[in-house]
């Protein structure tokens, strides 16, 4: 158990949904991120804060909202979302931004029809 | 951007076996190189965090080694065992920003 956990782990979604993915940490992190990883690809980076406050945002379409409304909680609400937005959904989150381990959950595997 | 390359993309060995695989990873800007093991299902897990050019790290039959003039490290697997099968994938650093992601080695041990 990494003390970092995501809900769903699995999610089915046509493209008119509104669907939102969950992050937990009970690490007492400062910094909680977001990846993606589609398939043969590394993983990419989306979204960073620290502190509860957006530090990054990766170029990632407006169709993906991040939210993290306290340290230990971050969303990320989807809609409208394409086919191609078919991946795994990392979170992570490290004690402070700069340069510290990341501690990963098992991740969301998103399909949209 | 940043390139980070792993090698070789899959590999498969038997059980007892020895193994190795590399990552490069630019050398300017380096603040650290991130060793992960992944395995199917479950959360990425830390291996090591390597910061100084020559360090070699070890934990039981897996260790690492650093060259940052170079801009490589190598992760090696002693007496290779089927519960080591997983992707390894290593990041790096810069220089305390982003974690970019190299692109794995997924690695089987047949038993």
């Amino acid at each position: 158990e990494t003390g970092v956990t995501q809900t769903p782990r699995h999610l089915v979604m046509g493209m008119t949904n509104k669907k939102s993915l969950k992050c937990e940490q009970h690490l007492g992190h400062n910094a909680m991120y977001w990846y993606k990883q589609s398939a043969k690809k590394p993983l990419e980076l989306m979204f960073v804060y620290s502190l509860e406050e957006r530090v990054e945002n990766n170029s990632v379409p407006s169709r993906f909202s991040p939210e993290c409304p306290n340290s230990s909680h971050l969303f990320l609400h989807l809609h409208t979302l394409q086919p191609e937005d078919s991946a795994l959904y990392l979170c992570a989150s490290s004690q402070d931004r700069s340069g510290d381990t990341q501690y990963f959950g098992p991740g969301t595997r998103l399909t949209v029809l | 951007i940043l390139n980070v390359e792993q090698g070789p993309q899959s590999l498969h060995v038997q059980e007892g076996d020895s193994t190795n695989f590399t990552c490069s990873f630019p050398s300017s800007n380096f603040y650290a190189l991130h060793w992960y093991r992944w395995e199917t299902a479950k959360s990425p897990e830390a291996l090591f965090v390597m910061t100084l050019n020559g360090d070699e790290k070890k934990k039981g039959r897996i260790s690492a080694t650093l060259n940052t003039k170079e801009g490589y490290s190598y992760l090696y697997i002693k007496g290779s065992q089927p519960e080591d099968s997983a992707t390894y994938l290593c990041a790096f650093d810069n220089y305390g920003q982003n974690f970019v992601f190299g692109p794995g080695t997924r690695l089987s041990v047949l038993p």
